[in-house]
Formats: structure tokens, sequence, C-alpha cells
């Protein structure tokens, strides 16, 4: 069976500092992970993926992710954080290659002060 | 080159009707999965249709049944609906046809669906 559990609910950073959303996994099979991000009234859109490639995935706006086998994580970062980062972001895994479903984690609400 | 397009919007139901959502994909995709993605939740896996046929589901009820069409638009329908139905619909498309997987998954913005 697969999953993932992301670890916070919800993160709050300062414009400008550095961004860290944890996301582990659950697999049986070699995962492909990826991270989604949604906007408010928008559709969720990919920010980055893993598919066994190298396991530091970098994405749009900045962002980057680095697979650890050994600690099943995948977790989500960025540098600095703008106010256009704030949305809802999702961690999800899928059995590589397979035409199956995606599995989502019940997302990481990320809010950017300034 | 449009998207992936859901109608309507939002939606109001009453308990016990039957709803029809739309989705059209992406051009140059042939396949259509739909999630449902309750307040607070990430999205649930209902189903995916390719060449007209439903070729997965997800733990959803019969009440939850859907149709591709052959220029590869979908519905989803829902019978006697109830409160915990209220959610939103996303549809999601991508392409298997040319060998790509859901890693290459595009998401509409979804219908509001309120059941009351």
């Amino acid at each position: 069976a697969q999953s993932v559990t992301q670890l916070d609910s919800h993160v709050s950073v300062s414009e400008g500092t550095p961004v860290l959303l944890r996301c582990n996994y659950s697999s049986s099979y070699s995962p492909s992970l990826f991270w989604y991000v949604q906007h408010p009234n928008k559709g969720l859109q990919l920010l980055l993926k893993y598919t066994s490639a190298a396991t530091l995935v970098k994405g749009i706006n900045g962002f980057e992710a680095e697979f650890k086998k050994s600690e099943t994580s995948f977790h989500l970062t960025k540098p600095s954080a703008h106010m256009s980062d704030a949305a809802e972001y999702f961690c999800v895994v899928n059995i590589r290659g397979s035409q199956g479903n995606l599995i989502f984690g019940k997302g990481t609400k990320l809010s950017v002060k300034p | 080159d449009a998207g992936v397009t859901q109608s309507p919007t939002h939606l109001i139901k009453t308990r016990g009707q039957q709803v029809t959502l739309r989705c059209s994909p992406k051009s140059g995709h042939d396949t259509v999965s739909w999630y449902q993605q309750a307040l607070g939740q990430g999205p649930q896996f209902i189903f995916q249709y390719y060449e007209e046929e439903e070729r997965q589901r997800g733990n959803f009820p019969d009440r939850f049944s859907g149709h591709q069409f052959p220029n590869y638009s979908s519905e989803l329908n829902v019978n006697a609906l109830l409160l915990g139905d209220s959610a939103l619909y996303l549809c999601a498309s991508s392409t298997l046809r040319r060998g790509l997987t859901n890693e290459k998954l595009f998401f509409g913005s979804g219908t509001q669906l309120s059941v009351l």
C-alpha cells in the first residue's frame, strides 16, 4: 500500500526566509513522488516530480525537493519565500510507470508574512 | 491551447438529487481522471476513463458513475446526493496513447458542489 504523510498542516514564514514543507512516504514499490501547489480558486499545478533520475529535484518558482530513500522522505524547500508562494501544497505518491491513481497527502498550508 | 476546462464552476443541490459535472481535457489528451477534494483534505481518486471505458476506480460507491465521449470529454454523475458529497470535484487529463503516465497530469480548476 502507498501513502504520504505531510507532517505539518500549517507552516508560517516571513518573506525572504527559507521554506521547508515536510513529507514522508510509504510505498511497497519504487515510487514516483510529486509536489503540487493549489492557489485559491485555481487548479492544482505541478511543482516538481521525482522519478528516479536524480535524488535532488528542481522545480518551478525556485522550489526543490530531495528524495531520501533511507528516511522515506521527500521534503520541499525554497531558499527565500515570496508573498506569492502562499498557497496549499500537496505531496503525492504513485507507483512509477503505473497508470494508476495519484495518492495525495492532506496538504500543508503555507502562509507568508510581510 | 486551452487547458482542462470544467463546468459548472459552482453548483448547489439538495439531498437526494442527482448531479452531472463536465470536463474537457487538454488538447491532445485522451485520458480523464476525476478526484474529490473535501474541505481541508487532499484530493481522492474517484475513477479514470480511457477509450470511453472506466479503467480504474477508487473507493467510491456506485452512486458515482462516469462517461467518456468519443471526443475524450467526460462527465461525472452522482446519484442520491448526500451532505457528505459536498466537495470540490477536480478533473485531470493525460495521455496514455502516447505512453505518458500520470506523471503528465493537468488539472482543471474544479467544480464546487454544495449539497444542502
